[in-house]
């Protein structure tokens, strides 16, 4: 049982197209998350859901927009891609409401590259 | 603003050695800091998880251990294998209402048969 899928794995795709990649938890929990990793291995925060409220938006341009139907769900919607986009997308969840260990599940992550 | 850094940032070592990982953060305000490891190509996997209140956690040949006052969190590995070669992360999550995530830069493991 995966606890926390993102599909699709891989994405290959041209500059200008717009393309989604979707995230599902199965732990119940009811914070999710939408991490970049780029060639530097550096992880960055973009988005966290609470119960399908935004809590946390990075400095994310505007052309990347989340959407979460439910708290096992959490989406990333991307328009206009763009060359440096390509990178390593990270889904992850954890349980925020009290008593919580805050403890972060990740999913195997979506390479997307541009080209 | 808290900072977590993460040394050394590359570790080579023979097979059967016990080995350190040190992560330190400089706000000791935090909620928990919890240990990932992440294999090439991977995503994270969560190590051990220690909330502020706690010293140490163990797991089989992990021990990881906080002390909130110097803002220094250590990972032990016990008798490294090669299949302990990986990146290690830390992430320290502030005591804040938002109860931010901060990751530190990872240490680069290989372990040499």
């Amino acid at each position: 049982d995966t606890a926390v899928s993102q599909t699709p794995k891989y994405l290959v795709t041209q500059m200008g197209n717009d393309k989604s990649i979707k995230c599902e938890q199965n732990l119940g929990h009811d914070t999710m998350y939408w991490y970049k990793q780029d060639s530097k291995k550096f992880l960055k925060i973009m988005f966290s859901y609470n119960n399908k409220e935004l809590i946390i938006n990075e400095t994310v341009p505007n052309r990347f927009s989340p959407k979460s139907p439910d708290k096992a769900h959490l989406n990333l919607h991307i328009n206009s891609l763009e060359l440096g986009d390509s990178a390593v997308y990270f889904c992850a969840s954890s349980q925020w409401r009290l008593p919580n260990t805050g403890e972060l599940f990740f999913g195997e992550g979506s390479r997307l590259t541009v080209l | 603003k808290q900072e977590v850094t993460q040394i050394p940032a590359a570790l080579s070592v023979p097979e059967g050695e016990n080995l350190v990982l040190n992560c330190s953060f400089t706000d000791s305000a935090i909620y928990n800091l919890q240990w990932f490891r992440q294999d090439p190509g991977k995503g994270l996997t969560s190590l051990l998880l220690i909330q502020s209140s706690q010293r140490e956690q163990t797991s089989g040949r992990l021990n990881a251990s906080l002390d909130k006052s110097s803002g220094r969190s250590t990972l032990y590995i016990a008798a490294s294998q090669p299949g302990d070669s990986a990146t290690y992360l830390c992430a320290v999550r502030s005591a804040g209402n938002n109860r931010k995530l901060i990751w530190g830069l990872g240490t680069s493991l290989a372990v040499n048969p």
